[in-house]
């Protein structure tokens, strides 16, 4: 069976701190791969997403960036975290074809102070 | 209008009663719809597909009407273990490489009570 591991499960981290959070799926081959960003009181919204090793879209501008170094593996980054970055970040994968659910990590809540 | 639109709620019933939720879609193109559930502080969590012909899974029953761009989801005899947020989701994606295009509600707060 696939599972998909997300980690950190909570990070606090200082204004101009770097970023980065780890997602690994596993049980599966050609994820689709996705990064959420949920604000508190807030709805899911798409940061990233990759159909295949290296390609990454972006949907919003901002202070972020995302690779996918291997097939299985996603990475969200930041060089400079803004007190704004903070919420709950959301890995998740879905099955390369269409009109599949996705899956989700455990997430991540980051406070940056 | 939004995408995908949902009654925040909360929706405050008590144990054993029978909920309805809906979710409205603007785009009737959209593939295939979705409801999951997410706990406080926790990542959301497929509770069923919806399919056109509906479908049902234990007290759980979901219905999709094209015509009308809603889906709703029905829980029946509600247990405290039902209070949860109910996020419906659209995906409007068009073939492989599309999955991206998921759309959320915000879902709609449901409280069972003792």
């Amino acid at each position: 069976s696939q599972t998909i591991h997300q980690w950190p499960a909570t990070l606090v981290q200082p204004v101009g701190s770097p970023l980065s959070l780890e997602c690994t799926v596993e049980g599966t081959s050609n994820p689709n791969l996705y990064w959420y960003r949920q604000a508190a009181g807030r709805g899911l919204q798409l940061l990233f997403y990759s159909v295949g090793i290296g390609q990454i879209s972006s949907e919003v501008p901002q202070n972020l960036s995302a690779s996918r170094p291997q097939d299985r593996q996603f990475i969200l980054s930041s060089k400079k975290l803004l007190l704004s970055d903070s919420g709950f970040y959301l890995c998740a994968w879905s099955a390369g074809r269409s009109n599949t659910e996705a899956f989700f990590g455990q997430g991540t809540r980051l406070t940056v102070v | 209008r939004k995408e995908v639109e949902q009654d925040p709620g909360p929706f405050n019933v008590p144990e054993g009663a029978t909920v309805a939720f809906n979710c409205t879609y603007s785009n009737s193109a959209s593939q295939s719809f979705f409801w999951y559930r997410q706990d406080c502080r926790k990542e959301p969590k497929l509770l069923m597909s919806v399919y056109s012909s509906g479908n049902e899974d234990g007290r759980f029953t979901a219905q999709l009407n094209r015509a009308s761009q809603y889906i709703s989801l029905l829980i029946r005899d509600s247990k405290l273990s039902d209070s949860a947020t109910y996020l419906c989701v659209v995906n409007e994606g068009l073939g492989a490489g599309n999955n991206r295009k998921l759309i959320w509600g915000l879902g709609t707060s449901l409280a069972v009570n003792p």
